[in-house]
Order: structure tokens, then C-alpha cells, then sequence
């Protein structure tokens, strides 16, 4: 069975400053990996996906997470942290893609910005 | 593109009443749809799979006949909450899936949050 596990419920970092949320699934056959943010009462935006083409996967607002087979690692960076970056991030992984399975999600990171 | 709608937003109702929540894919037709429902502080956990056209898939320990799920058209599915207690009260959020192709993507409604008094 698939799962996720994100080390850390919070990371705080100065704007400016490196931002890493760490990811890691456990899956018996190569997996689907998701990054999503959540901001407040709102529901989720994905911001990139592992879909077994190029390791080094690139998304939205800068953000970007490499699949480390070998550590069984999906982590999430961004060079500079920007206020607006403030959320809660959720990784997923998935056998089948988004479409046909279900998505499995690690418990979330939040992510503040000090100024 | 690739956007998903819920409505209402939030609301608030009366024990043993029931509560329709709307899930709307605006500009792509979704054959697939998902329901979630997140507690405060927790992540999403998975209710129930809908196809259009068919009946839902309900995840174990989701009770189908408590919360009815219709997928009526390519771009609307429903969830009632049917005989609503306080404990029912949470965020529910729907996904829809554009296409069938292997690692498409679940695009995500902004939520609904209720409260049941």
C-alpha cells in the first residue's frame, strides 16, 4: 500500500530564504507524486506532479521537487520565499495517476513567512 | 482553465436536517469526481469516487446512505447530507478529473464548509 509521510506540521522561514518541505512515500510500484497548497478556507491548487518523466519537476510560483528514487523522496523547494508562499502544503502519491486511484495524502505542512 | 466550483461556500444548518453541496467543473467535462472531507488541522481523506452515470464508490466506514452522491451530467455532482449532526460538521471538497489519460490531474473545488448546530 502506498502512503505518505512529510517531516514537519510546521516550517517557518524568513522571506528570502530557502524554503523546503520534505516529502517521502512509501509504494510498491513506481508512483504519481503530487505537491498541492492550500491556503485558508480554500480547497487545494496543485503545483506540480511526478509523473515518471524528468526527475526534477518544475510547477507554479517558483516552486519546484525532485523524485529521488533511491530515498524514497519527493521534496518540495523554492530559493526564495516569498510572503504570499504562506499555506499549507499537502504531497500525494497515487499508483494510477490522479484519475483512476485514489489520491493518497500526507498530513500537510504549514508554511509560515516571517517578514 | 481546469476549474472546479462548489457551492454554497459554507453553511450552517439545524440537526437532522439535510444539506446538498454542488461540485461543478466549469470549463472541461469530468467523467470522474472525488469528495473529501478534511477536519480542522488534518489532511483530506477520500468519501467517495463519482462517475458520471453511474453510482459511487464509497470508501470503507463512508456511510452511502447517509451521505448520497449523484452525478447527474459531465460537469455537476452533488452531495447530500442527509439527517446532518454536529458531527458531520467539516470541510468537504470535491476534485474532478479532466480526461481519462493516465496521470491526469484532480482539480480541486475551493471547498464547503459545514456547520451543523
Amino acid at each position: 500500500a502506498q502512503s505518505v509521510t512529510q517531516l514537519g506540521s510546521h516550517v517557518s522561514v524568513s522571506e528570502g530564504a530557502l524554503v523546503l518541505l520534505r516529502c517521502n512515500y512509501s509504494s510498491s510500484v513506481p508512483p504519481y507524486l503530487f505537491w498541492y497548497v492550500q491556503y485558508p478556507n480554500q480547497g487545494l491548487q496543485l503545483l506540480l506532479k511526478y509523473t515518471s518523466a524528468a526527475t526534477l519537476v518544475k510547477g507554479i510560483n517558483g516552486f519546484e521537487a525532485e523524485f529521488k528514487k533511491s530515498e524514497t523522496s519527493f521534496h518540495l523547494t523554492k530559493p526564495s520565499a516569498h510572503m504570499s508562499d504562506a499555506a499549507e502544503y499537502f504531497c500525494a502519491v497515487s499508483l494510477y495517476g490522479g484519475s483512476q486511484g485514489n489520491l493518497i495524502f500526507g498530513k500537510g505542512t504549514k508554511l509560515s513567512v516571517k517578514p | 482553465g481546469a476549474v472546479v466550483s462548489q457551492h454554497p461556500s459554507w453553511v450552517i444548518c439545524k440537526s437532522g436536517t439535510s444539506v446538498k453541496i454542488e461540485c461543478r467543473s466549469l470549463d472541461f467535462q469530468a467523467t470522474t469526481m472525488f469528495w473529501y472531507r478534511q477536519f480542522p488541522k488534518q489532511s483530506l481523506m477520500l468519501m467517495a469516487t463519482s462517475n458520471e452515470g453511474s453510482k459511487a464508490t464509497y470508501e470503507q466506514g463512508v456511510e452511502k446512505d447517509k451521505f448520497l452522491i449523484n452525478h447527474a451530467s459531465l460537469t455537476l455532482s452533488t452531495l447530500t447530507v442527509t439527517s446532518a449532526h454536529p458531527e458531520d460538521s467539516s470541510f468537504y471538497i470535491c476534485s474532478a478529473v479532466p480526461g481519462l489519460g493516465v496521470a491526469d490531474t484532480q482539480y480541486f473545488g475551493p471547498g464547503t464548509r459545514l456547520t451543523v448546530l
